[in-house]
């Protein structure tokens, strides 16, 4: 039982346009929301989070937005760049809980 | 400051065989999580040590999964005997602390096990 759905598998984008990844979760303990990156033989990075006591948080430019009603957060790149091109996963945990529980992934790729 | 490294990268056994995974974390930190994903699909929580013991091991799929952290240092994760569902990457992850939204999970290269 998945309860962190990214239901987009691929994106394309052109490069110095905006990226939108979205993620929805079905469990409303959920607090705390993260995204990772991930390269190829690589493993995933964090890269950006938000707590559910906000509804944006930006951090140059990557933007996670959180809609807590709608139990669905996404993320902005903008501008896009080519070595954005890399696999995103959402991932949720509950304060009372240490595991995270992550998407399948979005493969985002930035056309230059 | 040296990464979570893991070793082997990638591992090729036949169903029945024994393999072991190895985890080194982030020097310091006390808590180790291992991850598995099968292809295309989600990341998934296999379980938690801090130091040397198992805080949470929900995430195990079966018996036939043994994961040890003797001494708190390094992990091993055993699988025996693998079958072929058992195919996938496993990533290890190291945190200093379990503080949620401020102790940043470190994710490892992953090994990737191929059962055949």
């Amino acid at each position: 039982d998945q309860q962190v759905k990214q239901n987009s598998p691929s994106l394309s984008v052109q490069e110095g346009r905006i990226s939108i990844l979205n993620c929805d979760y079905t469990n409303s303990m959920f607090d705390y929301f993260l995204w990772y990156k991930k390269y190829p033989a690589e493993g995933p990075t964090f890269l950006i989070s938000i707590s559910s006591i906000k509804d944006k948080n930006e951090d140059g430019r990557f933007t996670v937005f959180l809609n807590k009603s709608a139990k669905h957060l996404s993320l902005h790149i903008v501008p896009s760049q080519p070595g954005d091109s890399a696999v995103y996963f959402c991932a949720a945990s509950a304060r009372t809980g240490n595991q995270f529980y992550f998407g399948t992934g979005t493969s985002l790729t930035v056309i230059p | 400051e040296a990464g979570v490294t893991q070793f082997p990268s990638h591992s090729v056994i036949e169903k029945g065989q024994t393999v072991t995974l190895r985890c080194d974390p982030i020097s310091g930190h006390d808590n180790l999580y291992w991850y598995r994903r099968v292809m295309g699909k989600e990341i998934k929580f296999l379980l938690h040590f801090v130091k040397e013991s198992k805080q949470d091991e929900s995430g195990m799929p079966n018996n036939r999964f043994l994961a040890e952290r003797t001494g708190g240092t390094y992990s091993t994760l055993k699988v025996q005997p693998a079958e072929l569902e058992d195919s996938g990457v496993y990533f290890c992850a190291s945190s200093h602390g379990t503080l949620i939204g401020t102790d940043t999970q470190y994710f490892g290269p992953g090994t990737r096990l191929t059962v055949l």
